[in-house]
């Protein structure tokens, strides 16, 4: 399967508890991004990576959330010290470069529960 | 902050009947994507466009870009019940580093 994968699947943790979460992109795409999906919502964007570059973060993210891509390739996101209200899917996505525009392939995403 | 509305939230329609969802910005864009969303899965891209008053066609899907890069519309004519799912508009900001996502229409098309 060549598509994005995301690991895990799904991940139930307590409050006040750090997770990670990662994210296989397609071979050779070197943009990335990750969202947070919640349901009867749509994506709500995270960051965005250009190769290992992390070009964009979201202002609606607390200094909790922190994300990585050091080689240009997989991409890891971390929540420390999770809040219920981190409980979402999130999603990545890669997207081909050559230019600043190009469709987004999504992976199946990792379901975060917090209790 | 920057912000893509879209609307209906949910579309009831019978088969054959016609679906339109509209998407509108609040500040002008550098493209607009549409995705569609089944039940369970992920968003799947279904088309960019970047051009002022850009407008393409898939088969029975018809996708438009407004004149000001601010609003954007799919329309589906003749809505079979494979088309049921929900459909996504994200808008690119200018800089292209971040998409800005509607909620999304919810398609349900009874047979």
């Amino acid at each position: 399967d060549t598509g994005v994968s995301q690991d895990p699947r799904h991940k139930i943790t307590k409050r006040g508890q750090n997770v990670t979460f990662r994210c296989d992109p397609i071979s050779e795409h070197n943009r990335l991004y990750w969202y947070r999906q919640t349901l009867g919502q749509g994506p709500e964007f995270l960051t965005y990576f250009q190769n290992e570059a992390q070009l964009e973060k979201s202002r609606l993210l607390s200094d909790r959330f922190s994300a990585e891509r050091p080689k240009g390739s997989f991409s890891t996101l971390e929540i420390q010290r999770t809040e219920q209200g981190d409980s979402a899917m999130y999603l990545c996505a890669s997207s081909p470069g050559g230019g600043p525009l190009g469709e987004q392939f999504f992976g199946p995403g990792t379901r975060l529960t917090v209790l | 902050g920057q912000q893509v509305m879209q609307i209906p939230q949910y579309q009831h329609v019978q088969e054959g009947e016609d679906f339109t969802t509209y998407c509108n910005s609040s500040t002008t864009l550098s493209n607009i994507q549409w995705y569609k969303q089944r039940p369970g899965g992920h968003p799947v891209f279904l088309i960019q466009l970047v051009k002022s008053g850009e407008v393409k066609k898939q088969k029975r899907l018809t996708f438009q870009f407004g004149e000001a890069k601010k609003n954007s519309s799919l329309h589906i004519t003749a809505t079979q019940t494979t088309d049921v799912g929900t459909y996504f508009c994200a808008g690119g900001s200018l800089d292209f580093n971040k998409f800005y996502f509607g909620s999304g229409t919810k398609l349900n098309v009874k047979p």
